[in-house]
């Protein structure tokens, strides 16, 4: 079974512009998660998507919205970048979301904002 | 390769001894805790999870450990190995939800 994939892997942007990163999850997990990782906050949870619907939220300003497709796919979106947006960005996905399930991680997109 | 954390605590051991990585968390109230382990430019890896029902849990060559009076929980790699070196994080969270919080992780060194 595949894996959880990102694309792409590597982005360079510069301020003021806006992204889309796209994750695919292993197939038959319907719940996908965003994170955020930088040397200077951690890992950071952004949102999480179950049935299309956006079922948790972390605490990281409008500007960060994403989607789920009838497949489970999902993107996430960041509208007028900022340098301090430049981390590296983690989906990861389980079966349903719920109870303690495990989460199996993609490699993450790079993103650079200049 | 790329860097998770430019000033992580780290713990180097000598290869084949035993290594020992601590998380303190903090939320009094998560019932669930995962350690992954990440390599350079991937993503972080499951290694191995227990719930606030248990106090010790044990896998391939780790073993994890759960003290929820003091909200401590460590992993013990026994016999490291070159291939063990990575950056450790534990995450806390609650049973009925995905959204994890993350330690700030260890980064585990083996010297040959």
């Amino acid at each position: 079974k595949a894996g959880v994939t990102q694309t792409p892997r590597y982005l360079i942007k510069t301020r003021g512009q806006q992204v889309t990163l796209s994750c695919s999850p292993i197939s038959g997990h319907r719940s996908v998660s965003w994170y955020q990782q930088t040397p200077g906050q951690g890992l950071q949870f952004l949102f999480e998507y179950f049935s299309e619907t956006q079922r948790n939220k972390g605490n990281f300003p409008g500007r960060f919205s994403g989607r789920q497709f009838s497949n489970s796919r999902s993107e996430m979106n960041v509208s007028t970048l900022e340098l301090g947006d430049s981390a590296l960005y983690l989906c990861a996905s389980s079966l349903e979301g719920s109870g303690g399930e495990t989460q199996y991680f993609g490699p993450g997109t790079r993103l650079l904002v200049l | 390769g790329e860097s998770v954390g430019l000033h992580l605590p780290t713990l180097s051991v000598q290869e084949g001894d035993n290594s020992i990585i601590n998380c303190a968390y903090s939320n009094s109230a998560s019932d669930y805790f995962i350690w992954y382990k990440q390599e350079s430019g991937k993503g972080p890896q499951f290694i191995i999870d227990i719930r606030s029902n248990m106090d010790k849990r044990q896998g391939q060559r780790v073993t994890v450990l759960l003290n929820k009076t003091v909200k401590h929980l460590s992993l013990q790699i026994a016999a490291t190995q070159p291939g063990d070196s990575a950056v450790y994080f534990c995450a806390e969270g609650l049973n009925y939800g995905q959204n994890f919080v993350f330690g700030p992780g260890t980064r585990l060194s083996v010297l040959p």
